[in-house]
């Protein structure tokens, strides 16, 4: 079975505020995805990379960065975190068509 | 406009009914779609994958249809537990080699006793 972890799984910042999320897959995928899950919304892709060192944009990349360090993580990054980032995220990767999603991490930006 | 689209967007059944959840879409390509089961706050895991122009899948107590001329499936859950209160989620992937995914915002399911 696929594994794929995130960390934190809650956080909580100020507005303005520098959050890092991480994900390690233990997999050996090349790709890796970051979304957001919103009420009244299906998960939207922000970030994802196929590989260490590569980043490509997603549907809404705006606020955000990722970077990918190694094959197995995957880090995105809120310099200036703003209340509508307030959301549930969560990593992925992928082999194939199948996708293995992590835990998700809640945050709250106050 | 959404490109996925499910119906209904909730659902209350008693423990040990049937029901089926409806996803419509309009991504194209559609290379295939997955039907995913999320608890509250959980990640997603996934149900069954459809390829096929034409595509069935049994997978326990939940079997799934595929139609891409239609562009239409549906996933039918038998003899509903407690334990399949969830959002089911349809997703439709694209064939290239991104994996890009579009996502519908999903189906509510509660299962009373």
């Amino acid at each position: 079975e696929a594994a794929v972890t995130q960390s934190p799984r809650n956080k909580v910042t100020v507005t303005g505020g520098n959050v890092t999320l991480s994900c390690r897959q233990t997999n050996s995928h090349n790709y890796m995805y970051w979304y957001r899950q919103d009420t009244g919304h299906g998960l939207r892709l922000i970030h994802y990379s196929y590989g260490a060192g590569n980043l490509q944009i997603g549907d809404v990349p705006d606020g955000y960065k990722a970077t990918r360090t190694t094959q197995e993580d995957f880090f995105l990054l809120l310099e200036l975190a703003s209340p509508s980032q307030t959301s549930l995220y969560f990593c992925a990767s992928r082999t194939g068509y199948e996708q293995y999603f992590g835990p998700g991490t809640r945050l709250t930006v106050l | 406009k959404t490109q996925v689209e499910q119906s209904p967007q909730s659902l209350v059944v008693r423990q040990g009914e049937n029901c089926v959840l409806q996803c419509n879409y309009s991504v194209t390509p559609d290379n295939h779609l997955r039907w995913f089961k999320q608890d509250t706050g959980k990640g997603l895991v996934s149900l069954t994958v459809l390829v096929d122009q034409k595509d069935k899948t049994s997978n326990g107590r939940y079997s799934a249809t595929l139609d891409k001329d239609a562009k239409h499936s549906t996933l039918h859950i038998t003899a509903t537990l407690l334990d399949d209160t969830a959002t089911y989620i349809c997703v439709v992937g694209a064939s290239t080699n991104t994996g890009k995914l579009t996502f519908g915002d999903g189906t509510v399911l509660t299962v009373k006793p």
